[in-house]
């Protein structure tokens, strides 16, 4: 069965620090992986995608993911972040032929001054 | 272009009264998701159409939860009869195709007292 799992539900950084946010997931093939934000009142926004190919992918505002089919993991990072990055963030998996959509418990990010 | 638009953003409700939930999809889109989203349960999916017919029904929301896609831009989601614990906040999304990116709505948040 089709599972993700984000091992931290809250992360505190420095503005200014790097940013990884772990997101592993379970399923036998290769999946479809998203990173989906989430502000206050607002719904979920696409930050970036990956389907096939170049295992890391650039996402809106500096965001990029790795994927590892190896780790079956698909960690988000960022250089530096900012304080307007304070968010919830999902990492979500599709499976090939399937309509579904699977979702983390999310990993809230704080982003101190 | 629009993005997924859901009415209204917030609703109160007596515990045992009905209550509907509106949302506009991306015009174009074929497929429509249904979600509620709790800090406990994350995401949880209410209701999955696809071309207007229902795909999937989220299993233990049958009871009380009902979606309806009347049009392919235009779909509801009746709650009846509302009790507390469905107080949380709903999130309509669509996508043109399955495993494609999915849009959200900015999500109803329902208080049911």
């Amino acid at each position: 069965a089709q599972s993700v799992t984000q091992p931290d539900a809250r992360v505190t950084v420095s503005e200014g620090a790097s940013l990884q946010l772990r997101c592993k997931y379970s399923y036998s093939g290769t999946p479809y992986l998203f990173w989906y934000v989430q502000y206050p009142r607002q719904g979920l926004q696409l930050l970036l995608k990956y389907y096939s190919g170049d295992p890391v992918v650039q996402g809106v505002n500096g965001f990029e993911a790795e994927f590892s089919k190896s780790n079956s993991s698909f960690h988000l990072r960022k250089a530096s972040v900012h304080w307007s990055d304070s968010a919830v963030y999902f990492c979500v998996l599709s499976a090939p032929g399937y309509q579904n959509f699977y979702f983390g418990k999310g990993t809230s990010l704080t982003v101190i001054p | 272009d629009a993005g997924v638009t859901q009415t209204p953003r917030h609703e109160v409700a007596e515990k045992g009264q009905t209550i509907i939930l509106k949302c506009e999809p991306v015009s174009g889109h074929n497929d429509l998701f249904w979600y509620r989203q709790t800090k406990i349960q994350g995401l949880e999916l209410l209701s999955y159409f696809r071309s207007k017919s229902l795909m999937e029904d989220g299993g233990a929301f049958k009871d009380r939860f009902k979606a309806e896609m009347l049009n392919s831009s235009f779909s509801t989601l009746k709650i009846q009869p509302t009790e507390p614990k469905d107080s949380a906040v709903y999130l309509c999304a669509s996508s043109f195709r399955g495993n494609t990116e999915v849009f959200f709505g900015k999500g109803t948040r329902l208080t049911v007292v």
